[in-house]
């Protein structure tokens, strides 16, 4: 069974730091991996999708990559602002019919 | 272009009533998915549809019942509320299952 973890479960950072976000998965055999940002009540939104066969993807200040093999993925966040803290999720793709596995979140907090 | 939208935006109910979520989206996808969100649990998947008319059950299914009568739309019934059942649900779509997932802004159900 598909399991996904994300560690550390909170982080606080100044502005400006440069910071990683962690998510490991159980089994390697995915499809994609996604990254998404939930702000307080509200719903995801996706930042970033890697597909199985990728290494990383950017978006912005944003950098994701994956290694299958280690079954871990890391969320690289540039020059940090206030505006980016929220939750973020992990969540990965082991079937064909959509069904995506998510972590519990890192919940950042980046301090002005 | 409203995307994924869901009403109601909150509810309460009393042990043993009924009551459907609706899910609306915009994007002509084939996929939908419904989420429930708890705190220590992450996002769990209850059911989803793979296209008009096709239902099939998630990880959590138990106490739901779901309809895609509509292409556009996705139904949840809870035929009799449990106050396990308080939590907040998630819509999201998708055009195919390797693609990202759009999601609403959630309905959150408080069952006393």
């Amino acid at each position: 069974k598909q399991e996904v973890t994300q560690i550390p479960a909170a982080l606080s950072v100044p502005e400006g730091e440069n910071l990683v976000l962690n998510c490991s998965f159980t089994d390697s055999a995915i499809y994609n991996l996604q990254w998404f940002r939930q702000d307080p009540g509200k719903g995801l939104t996706s930042l970033l999708l890697i597909q199985s066969s990728q290494r990383e993807q950017t978006s912005g200040r944003l950098n994701a990559s994956l290694d299958k093999s280690s079954g871990r993925s890391t969320l690289y966040i540039a020059a940090s602002q206030p505006g980016d803290s929220a939750t973020y999720l992990c969540a990965v793709l082991s079937g064909n019919t959509g069904k995506l596995i998510f972590g519990q979140g890192t919940t950042l907090q980046v301090k002005p | 272009n409203a995307g994924v939208t869901q009403t109601p935006k909150f509810r309460v109910l009393k042990t043993g009533q009924s009551m459907t979520l609706l899910c609306a989206q915009d994007m002509n996808h084939e996929y939908m998915y419904w989420y429930r969100q708890d705190p220590g649990m992450g996002l769990r998947l209850i059911h989803y549809s793979v296209g008009e008319g096709t239902t099939a059950k998630g990880e959590v299914p138990d106490g739901y019942n779901v309809s895609r009568l509509k292409k556009q739309n996705f139904l949840l019934g809870l035929e009799s509320a449990a106050p396990s059942q308080t939590s907040v649900y998630f819509c999201a779509s998708s055009y195919v299952t390797q693609e990202t997932q759009y999601f609403g802004p959630g309905t959150r159900l408080l069952v006393l």
